[in-house]
């Protein structure tokens, strides 16, 4: 399966700073995805990041708060922005080559607001 | 997705078996089962998936009952390294959503 980096691997952010995510795959991939993990729920899907387009979110999120490049098929970046403590979660990013393959997920980032 | 019901817990000894169920009764023909395991600091890692056979792979194996109602995944030799979270998933693919619905899993604590 393919080798996912996530940089940073966690940080401490004032409120109403942004910060960018980034997740690089050592392979060609189709798919990426941004995912959440609030403290001790489950991932919850924020979007889809499409390679040359905008990304396709899902309901409840928006592309002000969280905007999303994909330049090429191995890097993809996430934008928490304007974050406030209710932001402190892990966000992770996963790839996948096709329907019905399975997603693969990096380490994540470990963010807090303060 | 189709709900998923699993132990909350489990204990293996090392170097055994470890036999971890999942019950999914409301699953739909074109859903797959997937098994992720997720230690703890750690992303989830894929184990294995399926749609109707049993399938097997240098991890683990994955055992479908033939009415596709329950599954059993299977570490065949448990080390302690497999201590983890182990997370049953219905999902389609993405022929509806990409989401993939982690629950609360099974806590499988491997002892020496």
């Amino acid at each position: 399966s393919a080798v996912i980096s996530q940089k940073p691997s966690r940080d401490i952010c004032q409120r109403g700073t942004s910060l960018t995510i980034q997740c690089q795959v050592d392979s060609q991939v189709t798919m990426m995805f941004w995912y959440r993990q609030q403290p001790g729920q489950s991932l919850t899907l924020i979007a889809t990041a499409n390679q040359g387009s905008e990304a396709t979110y899902e309901s409840g999120f928006v592309i002000d708060k969280f905007p999303i490049s994909r330049p090429n098929l191995t890097f993809s970046t996430l934008t928490v922005s304007n974050m406030s403590p209710e932001d402190s979660s892990i966000y992770l990013c996963s790839v996948g080559r096709g329907r019905d393959q399975p997603q693969h997920f990096g380490d994540g980032t470990r963010l807090s607001i303060l | 997705d189709a709900k998923t019901t699993q132990p909350t817990s489990m204990d293996c000894a090392e170097g055994r078996a470890a036999n971890l169920p999942c019950n999914h009764s409301t699953i739909s023909g074109n859903e797959y089962v997937y098994w992720y395991r997720q230690i703890h600091s750690q992303g989830p890692q894929y184990i294995i998936h399926g749609l109707k056979n049993n399938e097997t792979n240098e991890m683990a194996s994955l055992i479908i009952t033939e009415d596709r109602k329950s599954s059993t995944l299977i570490l065949p030799h448990a080390t302690l390294r497999d201590t983890a979270v182990y997370y049953c998933i219905v999902h389609d693919g993405g022929a509806g959503s990409y989401q993939l619905t982690f629950g609360k899993g099974t806590k499988l604590s491997v002892i020496p």
